[in-house]
């Protein structure tokens, strides 16, 4: 059974990195990883997906080890508008998709 | 384009109604999935629809149950509701079927549903 772990909460300031990781112990051999950010009152957004390695777009990057057995979602340079809950999701190895319980990101100015 | 849409936005039942939410995913758009949120249990996978198919499911009883219709428009209906049921109910539509496919998901703003 799945089970995903993330730091409940990080504090930062603007202008730095954050790298938040995701430890998903069993995920299954070809399932995907993904990452979203919420904000209060509005339904979760894709940040980045990836299966292995590193994978970077335009927001973040998002490094997995050779394992798959975490993930850590980098932001660079985050600004105010970063504040929020970042949640990993990856499968079971079944039918079921796990959340991580998210971590709480505060940007300080 | 417009993005995905859930109605009502908010829905008051008493315990043993039943309910039903609807979500209109994005134009295109086959899979649509749908999720509950809790203080407690945070984000929950319930299940997916892709092509009228139920494709995968969470760990939740049988009286959550949903379907999707030939517009992929899709509806979850719960049944008996108890107290615990409350939360926000969200779905999410995706061109492809869920994460085994590398495929971005959209979220609506949810339905909050409260269990009196």
């Amino acid at each position: 059974l799945a089970k995903t772990t993330q730091p409940i909460s990080m504090d930062s300031y603007e202008g730095q990195e954050v790298n938040i990781t995701c430890s998903h112990n069993n995920i299954a051999t070809n399932d995907y990883i993904t990452w979203y950010q919420q904000f209060p009152s509005q339904g979760p957004r894709f940040i980045i997906q990836g299966y292995k390695t590193k994978v970077t777009n335009e927001v973040a990057s998002l490094f997995i080890p050779a394992d798959r057995k975490s993930s850590t979602l980098s932001l660079p340079r985050v600004s105010l508008s970063d504040t929020a809950v970042y949640y990993c999701l990856v499968g079971d190895g079944g039918q079921n998709f796990v959340f991580g319980p998210g971590t709480r990101l505060s940007v300080l100015p | 384009k417009a993005g995905v849409t859930q109605t009502p936005r908010y829905l008051i039942k008493t315990r043993g109604q039943q309910v039903t939410l609807s979500c209109s995913p994005i134009s295109g758009h086959r899979s649509v999935s749908w999720y509950q949120q809790t203080p407690g249990q945070g984000l929950q996978f319930l299940f997916e629809y892709f092509s009228e198919t139920q494709r995968n499911k969470g760990n939740f009883p049988g009286r959550f149950s949903g379907r999707q219709f030939s517009n992929s428009r899709s509806e979850m209906n719960v049944s008996t509701l108890e107290l615990g049921d409350s939360a926000l109910y969200l779905c999410a539509s995706s061109f492809r079927t869920l994460l085994r496919q590398g495929n971005e998901q959209f979220f609506g703003p949810g339905t909050r549903l409260t269990v009196l």
